[in-house]
């Protein structure tokens, strides 16, 4: 089974900053990575595909990169509607493991 | 426009077997390529993927929790059901479906989610 891990597990930050998000897979996955946004009593969110795709309707301020084993989910401009916990997710092999998440609050 | 509805108990005791449903429009599970999955999460804690099935009626399940799962299609109805045997208070969670459009696509649409609760 491919492992995922993210960091950090949690971050503080103001409005306007720029947050990224680290997720690494315990082998390769190529670009077969995908990131969610859960926001608290809600169903989790598709952001980005395929490692950099962004989802219809997901603000371009929200961009992801990475293939192989690293991958990054970055904020270019944190607004309040991003305060949220964001998951990583391999979909390269079953098992399609999530990553621990990284909870995103205000500082 | 697709959606999905889990439905199930909301109690279950524990050793039971619980039986959740998930119910869906906007799209068939005959599809090729189409996949449905089940996905946990524990009060306060992470997502768990748990079993996937797709529209070959291949099944594929958590490796730490096939022995307890099994899940199922019925193409006419729209619905995947999946079963947990020997329910345990840890099982507390929220359960979810969600849709794959591909084998090694994204959860791109998912239920609102149903929160089941073990306990005696």
């Amino acid at each position: 089974d491919i492992q995922m891990t993210q960091s950090p597990s949690s971050l503080s930050a103001s409005v306007g900053d720029r947050v990224t998000i680290t997720c690494r897979a315990s082998q390769s996955i190529s670009s077969y990575l995908n990131w969610y946004q859960q926001k608290p009593g809600k169903a989790p969110k598709l952001l980005i595909y395929a490692a950099s795709s962004l989802q219809s309707g997901v603000p371009s301020r929200f961009s992801g990169s990475g293939s192989g084993t690293d991958f990054t989910l970055t904020i270019s401009s944190l607004q309040p509607e991003d305060f949220a916990t964001y998951y990583c997710q391999q979909s390269y092999s079953t098992p399609p493991y999530f990553g621990p998440g990284t909870k995103v609050d205000i500082k | 426009q697709v959606t999905l509805r889990e439905s199930g108990p909301a109690l279950v005791k524990p050793t039971q077997t619980l039986t959740l449903t998930c119910t869906f429009s906007g799209f068939s599970l005959s599809t090729s390529g189409m996949c449905v999955s089940w996905i946990r999460q524990p009060p306060g804690k992470a997502l768990e993927w748990l079993a996937l099935i797709d529209w070959d009626d291949d099944k594929y399940y958590s490796t730490s929790l096939k022995t307890r799962l099994t899940i199922s299609k019925d193409t006419s109805k729209n619905q995947v059901v999946l079963t947990m045997t020997n329910m345990d208070p840890v099982d507390t969670a929220t359960y979810y479906c969600a849709r794959m459009v591909g084998p090694k696509d994204a959860f791109d649409i998912w239920g609102q989610g149903t929160m089941v609760t073990v306990s005696s």
